[in-house]
């Protein structure tokens, strides 16, 4: 079964210092990888996604994640950290190839931005 | 920017008690979707409906719940007889043609006594 494990609940940085959130998955097929985030009050946004086209993924607000099959990881990385990237961030792994939407979330890690 | 909605923010229903979790998904996507998560833990898939029909369930999805596209615009989520283990914050999705790429509501957080 499909999985993805958070490898911590809380992140702390300093504004304007680089943010490393760690992901790591667990598929039986090349997973379908995402990085979604979700601030106070707000519903879940995507921030980007690997669909086995490059391995380093771009996505909104500076972040990206590159996947390494080899690590088994998918781990979000923005090279200099703002105060409104404070939020809750959700590594996601699709359910299957064939899956109509089951997105399988990890637990979350809260990004804590200090100025 | 189109966004999901979701009505109520907060629900508050007896144990036992119906209840109808309602969204408007992005008024051009085809696949809709709800997940809950319940206090500390993940976020968990529930259903995904597409073309007026449920495509999808997890083990979760049983009898007590059924979802429904009333109109063009509401997609629901009705609770049949609601049980203390159901008090969890509930999101709706939509996606436009691709169901990897999910647009999120805000949630709505039901609270059963």
């Amino acid at each position: 079964a499909q999985s993805v494990t958070q490898l911590d609940s809380h992140v702390s940085v300093s504004e304007g210092t680089p943010v490393l959130l760690r992901c790591n998955y667990s598929s039986s097929y090349s997973p379908s990888l995402f990085w979604y985030v979700q601030h106070p009050n707000k519903g879940l946004q995507l921030l980007l996604k690997y669909t086995s086209a490059a391995t380093l993924v771009k996505g909104i607000n500076g972040f990206e994640a590159e996947f390494k099959k080899s690590e088994t990881s998918f781990h979000l990385t923005k090279p200099s950290a703002h105060m409104s990237d404070a939020a809750e961030y959700f590594c996601v792994v699709s359910a299957s190839p064939r899956s109509q939407g089951n997105l399988i979330f990890g637990k979350g890690t809260k990004l804590s931005v200090k100025p | 920017e189109p966004e999901v909605t979701q009505t109520p923010s907060h629900q508050v229903t007896q144990m036992g008690q119906e209840v109808i979790l309602r969204c408007v998904p992005i008024s051009n996507h085809l696949y809709f979707y709800w997940y809950r998560q319940i206090l500390g833990q993940k976020v968990e898939f529930l259903v995904s409906f597409y073309n007026n029909e449920i495509s999808e369930k997890s083990e979760i999805f049983d009898d007590q719940f059924s979802v429904e596209r009333p109109d063009g615009s509401n997609f629901t989520l009705k609770i049949r007889s609601t049980k203390l283990e159901d008090s969890a914050m509930y999101f709706c999705a939509s996606s436009l043609r691709d169901p990897s790429a999910q647009y999120f509501g805000p949630g709505t957080r039901l609270t059963v006594t």
